[in-house]
């Protein structure tokens, strides 16, 4: 069974303090692995998309790495309006147009 | 441009009531998607569409029905509402069905 287990669960960090998010994965084959970020009430939004082990991404303060057994969301110097909660998920090879998602982790920024 | 909207956004129903949640995009995507998200879970895909007139089931259709007379508008109807069903409910579209782009979604309420 494809499953995606994101950790931790919640993190806390003051604000310029660095960290990584990690998603790890167990799939038949991978066709992508997304990256979106959640707001409390809202929709998630989408951050990135990696497709293959050794790829990499940025955007601001964030960037996403994958290997062929987990993806990292690198959060450099974060501020107070990154906190949110960040979701992974991935698509399968021959599993259709859906999306396999992580339970998320809830990321705290402090000032 | 006002991207994946969905109406209403919130809702009671009864149990056994039935209602409609409307999601239309105006981004011309071919791809549109019904997940729900429970508190504490990832998000679970309900149905989806390809395209106009096709549509398939996810990995938790009981309890749904969907239509896609167009390529805008994929609304999904629960008939008969269990408490099971009280969610928050986010419609998805994309173009390619890789970069999924989600509505602010609609939490509902079976009592």
């Amino acid at each position: 069974e494809d499953q995606v287990t994101q950790s931790p669960e919640a993190l806390r960090l003051q604000e310029g303090e660095s960290s990584s998010l990690n998603c790890s994965y167990t799939v038949s084959g991978l066709r992508g692995l997304f990256w979106y970020r959640q707001d409390p009430g809202k929709g998630p939004e989408f951050l990135f998309t990696l497709y293959s082990a050794g790829e990499e991404k940025e955007k601001e303060r964030l960037k996403a790495t994958l290997t062929k057994k987990e993806s990292f969301l690198h959060i450099t110097a974060p501020k107070p309006e990154d906190s949110a909660t960040y979701l992974c998920a991935v698509q399968v090879v021959g599993g259709s147009e859906k999306l396999v998602f992580g339970k998320g982790t809830k990321l705290t920024v402090n000032p | 441009n006002a991207g994946v909207t969905q109406t209403p956004k919130f809702r009671i129903l009864k149990i056994g009531q039935s209602m409609t949640l409307q999601c239309t995009q105006d981004m011309n995507h071919n791809y549109m998607y019904w997940y729900r998200q429970d508190p504490g879970m990832g998000l679970k895909l309900i149905y989806y569409s390809v395209g106009a007139g096709i549509t398939d089931k996810g990995e938790v259709p009981n309890g749904y029905n969907v239509s896609r007379s167009t390529t805008e508008d994929f609304p999904l109807r629960l008939e008969l509402a269990a408490p099971s069903q009280t969610s928050v409910y986010f419609c998805a579209s994309s173009w390619d069905s890789y970069e999924q782009y989600f509505g602010p979604g609609t939490r509902l309420t079976v009592t």
